[in-house]
Parts: structure tokens; sequence; C-alpha cells
């Protein structure tokens, strides 16, 4: 069965650490996505990457960068965490190609609070 | 910036009830998906509809494509406990790797 497996499932951290959330897929995806949902907003896209050390801004980069050194893992990184970070984390990949009928198989998110 | 819009965004109806799902945009997309997300969980695929007028049908659940592939539309026949979640709809245009995502639209079915 496929699987797309994040570090975490909740994480507290302070503001202005620096924050690593970690997500891996088991089904061999060239695509993976890093969302943050929250209420009333659906989820919105922050970063993708559609190969290995490739990577391309979404709908809301600022704070954020990933890391892609390898195909199964993609990690988001909160350079420095603020209050308005708090939010639910989703990673998803998907199947090589542009994103027409591509279904995005995700893991089951990361409730990050920043205090 | 292309939007999707989804109504309504609460609906609470009793057991055995039908109801609708909206998905609305002024964009143009070449497929779009349904997803339902459960507690805790990641959203899961329903269905993807690529072309416009398409209609198709999952047991009690049935999904249209609009003409113009500027919206969709989820019907649920004879609800069940089993159908509450969060409901998402979402977007794709060729030659894109982006999704946009719907508001969303959480559903309770009371037994």
């Amino acid at each position: 069965d496929v699987k797309v497996t994040q570090s975490s499932r909740y994480l507290v951290k302070r503001t202005g650490e620096k924050v690593f959330l970690e997500c891996v897929q088991d089904m061999d995806h060239e695509n993976m996505f890093w969302y943050r949902q929250d209420p009333g907003l659906g989820l919105r896209l922050i970063y993708f990457s559609y190969d290995v050390k490739m990577k391309e801004k979404g709908d809301i980069p600022e704070g954020y960068s990933v890391s892609r050194e390898k195909k199964e893992r993609f990690s988001l990184i909160l350079e420095s965490a603020s209050t308005n970070q708090t939010s639910m984390y989703l990673c998803a990949s998907s199947l090589w190609g542009t994103g027409h009928n591509q279904p995005q198989h995700f893991g089951d998110g990361t409730r990050l609070s920043i205090l | 910036t292309q939007l999707l819009e989804q109504s309504p965004q609460f609906l609470s109806i009793q057991e055995g009830e039908n109801l609708t799902v909206y998905c609305n945009s002024s964009s143009v997309f070449s497929s779009l998906q349904w997803y339902r997300q459960e507690p805790g969980e990641g959203p899961v695929l329903l269905v993807t509809v690529v072309t416009g007028g398409e209609v198709k049908k999952l047991k009690r659940l049935t999904f249209q494509f609009g003409d113009a592939r500027k919206d969709s539309s989820l019907h649920i026949t004879a609800a069940q406990p089993g159908d509450t979640g969060l409901y998402l709809c979402a977007g794709s245009t060729s030659g894109t790797y982006k999704y946009i995502f719907g508001t969303g639209t959480r559903l309770k079915v009371l037994a």
C-alpha cells in the first residue's frame, strides 16, 4: 500500500526556533508537495519539488524553505518560527508529470504550534 | 490568482438525506479532483473528472464537471454517518505541477 509518512503528528516550538518537518514517501514518486491547512482557507501550497534538488515556490513560500536531497524525502524548514506559522502542515506526493490527472497521496499531517 | 470557492462551508444533516456540495471558479481547469479528509488524517482522493460535462458515480456519490470546466458538484444520496468529513475540490491546469484547492465543505451526518 502506498504511504506518505510525516515524522511528527504534533509539534510545539518557540518563536525564533528553526523547525524541520520531515516527509518520506515509499512510492518512488517524482513530485512532492508541502501545504499548510487553515480553517476556511483550504490547503495552500508552500513549496513543491518535481525532482531531486529541484524546488519551486508555491503560493505562500515566505518564511519557509525546503530540501530534497533524496527522491523519497522532502523536508520543510521554518527558518525562524513565528506564531502565524501555527498550522496543520500536510505533505503529498504524486507521479511524474504535470498535475493534470495525477492524484496526490497525502500524509496524515503535522499539527505545529509556535508559542 | 486562481481561486476555488466551495459552498456550503458547513453542512449538518440527518442520515438518509441528500445533499449537494459546489465548487466554483472563474478559471478553467484541465481536471478537477475531489478529496475527503477525516479527522486526524490527510485527504484521500475520491475521483478525478477531466471532460466538460463529465459525470462520475462512486456508489452513492455523484460528481459532475461543468461544461465550461470552471465548476463542479458533488451530490450524495441517502447520506450516512460514514460520509462525515471535510470535502475538498482541487483544480489542475495542464502544463503545471500545481493544484489549487478549494476552501472545503465540512459535512456532518447525524445518525
